[in-house]
């Protein structure tokens, strides 16, 4: 199946310093990523669908000046937390698309996840 | 409204039996997709299973096979011959086609024991 990595998976950072969170699609273009975060022993919430060569778009709710997302390239999508503080504390999953029919059309590979931790 | 519904926190099994996890889905779109995923305690979500909403048949995977009954909008996973690898949170999750965002449903934590 495809592949699809982050850089880094995991992270400490202290409170008002930003950090990006790379996604790579490796063996695949992507022309569509998307942003999960995800809380402990809770469901995947999505925060923003990234295009490639446009501006991504935002789950409501989900503060775009905050965490923005850049998508330049059909194997790269990045996401930016700025001026983070411990409540953006999570684990931040990306996902990519790689297909155009059938079960590959719907199907998102999943990269492994960054934890984030914001003192 | 909630399209995804996992009604089971938690739920235990014994190794080697089978186990069956709840799924039920909302959507008016007539063509949906619909997925399996396992994340272990690393976090790595691992795709398992997946069923077409115009699929005739069950989808089955090795040990996994998706009991899809569309009139009753429902898609449960049943694992065969459970393994203590199997522990896990367990998500269920939608596509519809109209759009191009995975739903997912609150999941459901497995425990295998031996």
């Amino acid at each position: 199946g495809a592949v699809v990595s982050q850089h880094p998976s995991w992270v400490i950072c202290k409170s008002g310093t930003s950090v990006k969170i790379e996604c790579r699609s490796l063996d695949f273009q992507a022309t569509t990523m998307f942003w999960y975060r995800q809380f402990p022993k809770q469901s995947l919430m999505l925060m923003a669908t990234s295009n490639e060569g446009s501006k991504a778009t935002y789950e409501q709710g989900v503060e775009k000046d905050k965490f923005l997302i850049n998508h330049a390239s059909l194997t790269l999508s990045t996401l930016t937390v700025t001026s983070a503080h411990p409540e953006d504390s999570s684990f931040y999953i990306c996902s990519a698309g790689a297909g155009t029919s059938g079960r590959a059309y719907n199907e998102q590979f999943f990269g492994p996840g960054t934890r984030l931790t914001v003192l | 409204a909630q399209k995804i519904t996992q009604t089971q926190p938690g739920m235990f099994v014994q190794e080697k039996e089978a186990v069956t996890l709840d799924c039920t889905y909302d959507t008016s779109d007539p063509s949906y997709g619909l997925f399996w995923y396992k994340q272990p305690s690393s976090g790595e979500m691992i795709f398992l299973i997946y069923q077409g909403s115009y699929d005739q048949q069950n989808a089955t995977e090795g040990r996994y096979s998706l009991n899809f009954q569309k009139a009753r909008k429902s898609a449960n996973l049943v694992i065969s011959a459970s393994q203590l690898g199997d522990s896990a949170m367990y998500f269920c999750a939608m596509r519809e086609v109209d759009g191009n965002k995975l739903v997912f449903g609150a999941g459901t934590i497995l425990r295998v024991k031996s």
